[in-house]
Parts: structure tokens; C-alpha cells; sequence
């Protein structure tokens, strides 16, 4: 069974990089008909989705973000990551990584998310 | 890119129906028939209740079903039950392989 788990630092400065990593096991991250996403939702707030990536490299991002997004997949294709440069407190959130299947435009599963601080 | 609307709350009573909305514009919601709904219980990850707006995923109630007219979708909770109170997200395709979630609506089981 699929299982996605967020992990990286809780706590950033403001102007730094966020950097998170998300696992996957019980699946391959160059499965075909698969793309994987992050997603946030800072406290109390909504879902906001950042960016996907897909088996052969392709990213997307969300047009609010993309200047200060990256999204990156790991040569072992168990795992992926998001960077988020100059961040401020505005970027304090929980950060889920979910899998997209192909033709079904549905996040799904979920990591378990992972809250990330902004403060000096 | 703005964010899907969708009203602050909505409450019923077990046992009734009600139905959530998701107003989008001609560039998501009205363009594409992927609009997904997810549930999201205080402290958790959402999990997906319906996909390409009135698909359910294998395990989700019949009791939820969604729909779409024009630019706005909806999420209909039949038979409401207490375990139904949780925060409802919808998201849209938007072209261009980009996504848009929806504010959010608390559902409260009076």
C-alpha cells in the first residue's frame, strides 16, 4: 500500500529556504500514470496547491509561487522534494505531498503533513 | 489563479441533506471536468470523497455525490451522520497542468 511521509526542518528563518523531502513507499515514483504534488495549508487556513512533478522530470507550478519554487525528484525514485526560497512568516504552514493518477485529476494518498515555522 | 469559493460553513441536522458549493470561473471549473472534493478531519491529511466532479473513489459513502453546473460544482451529503462534520476542500483542474483548491467549508452535525 502506497504511504507518502513529509520530513525536513520545522523551523526556518525568514530569507531562507525551506527545504522538505517526501518519501515514498509501496510504490514507484516512476510508476506509470502517476505525477506527485505538494500542497499547503498554513494554520487555521485553506489548502493551496505549490507544484507537481512528473516521471520525467516535468514540473508545474503555481503561478504565485513559481518564482521561488522548485520541485525536484530524487535518481533513487523513492523520493521528492520541494524548496521554497526567501521565505517569510506568510509561508508558515502545514506541507503535504500527495500522488496525482493520471486521468483522475485527484490528490490521493497523503503524507501525513509536516509544519513548517517561519521565525527568527 | 484565485481560489475556488466556497461558503465559510453549512450545518444540518443526522439525517438530512445538504450540499456544499464550489464557485469557479470559466478557466477551472467551468472548462473542466475534474473537480475533486476532500475531507479533512481536525489534525489530519484531507482524504479524496469524489473525483472528476461525481466520481467516488472505492470506500466513500454513496451517501456523497457531486455534481456541476457551469462554473460551479457542488458536494451533496445525504443522510448526514455526526461522522460527517469535518472541513470540505474542492479543487479544480485549471489548465495548463496547474490546480486550485477552494477556501474551505465547515460542516457542522447539529
Amino acid at each position: 500500500q502506497l504511504q507518502l511521509q513529509e520530513s525536513g526542518p520545522g523551523l526556518v528563518k525568514p530569507s531562507e529556504a525551506l527545504s522538505l523531502t517526501c518519501s515514498i513507499s509501496g510504490a514507484s515514483f516512476i510508476g506509470n500514470n502517476y505525477y506527485w504534488g505538494w500542497i499547503r495549508q498554513p494554520p487555521g487556513g485553506g489548502l493551496e496547491w505549490i507544484g507537481n512533478i512528473y516521471p520525467n522530470g516535468d514540473t508545474y507550478y503555481s503561478p504565485s509561487l513559481a518564482s521561488r519554487v522548485t520541485i525536484s525528484a530524487d535518481a533513487s525514485n523513492i523520493q521528492f522534494s520541494l524548496s521554497l526560497r526567501s521565505v517569510t512568516a506568510a509561508d508558515t504552514a502545514v506541507y503535504y505531498c500527495a500522488r496525482l493518477t493520471h486521468g483522475q485529476y485527484q490528490f490521493d494518498p497523503w503524507g501525513q503533513g509536516t509544519l513548517v515555522t517561519v521565525s527568527s | 489563479q484565485s481560489a475556488l469559493t466556497q461558503p465559510r460553513s453549512v450545518s444540518g441536522s443526522p439525517g438530512q441533506s445538504l450540499t456544499i458549493s464550489c464557485s469557479g470561473t470559466r478557466s477551472d471549473v467551468g472548462n473542466f471536468n475534474h473537480v475533486s472534493w476532500y475531507q479533512q478531519y481536525p489534525g489530519k491529511a484531507p482524504k479524496v470523497i469524489i473525483y472528476n466532479v461525481n466520481n467516488r473513489p472505492s470506500g466513500v459513502p454513496d451517501r456523497f455525490s457531486g455534481s456541476k453546473s457551469g462554473s460551479t460544482a457542488s458536494l451533496t451529503i445525504s443522510g448526514l451522520q455526526a461522522e460527517d462534520e469535518a472541513e470540505y476542500f474542492c479543487c479544480s483542474y485549471a489548465g495548463s497542468y496547474t490546480y486550485v483548491f477552494g477556501t474551505g467549508t465547515q460542516l457542522t452535525v447539529l
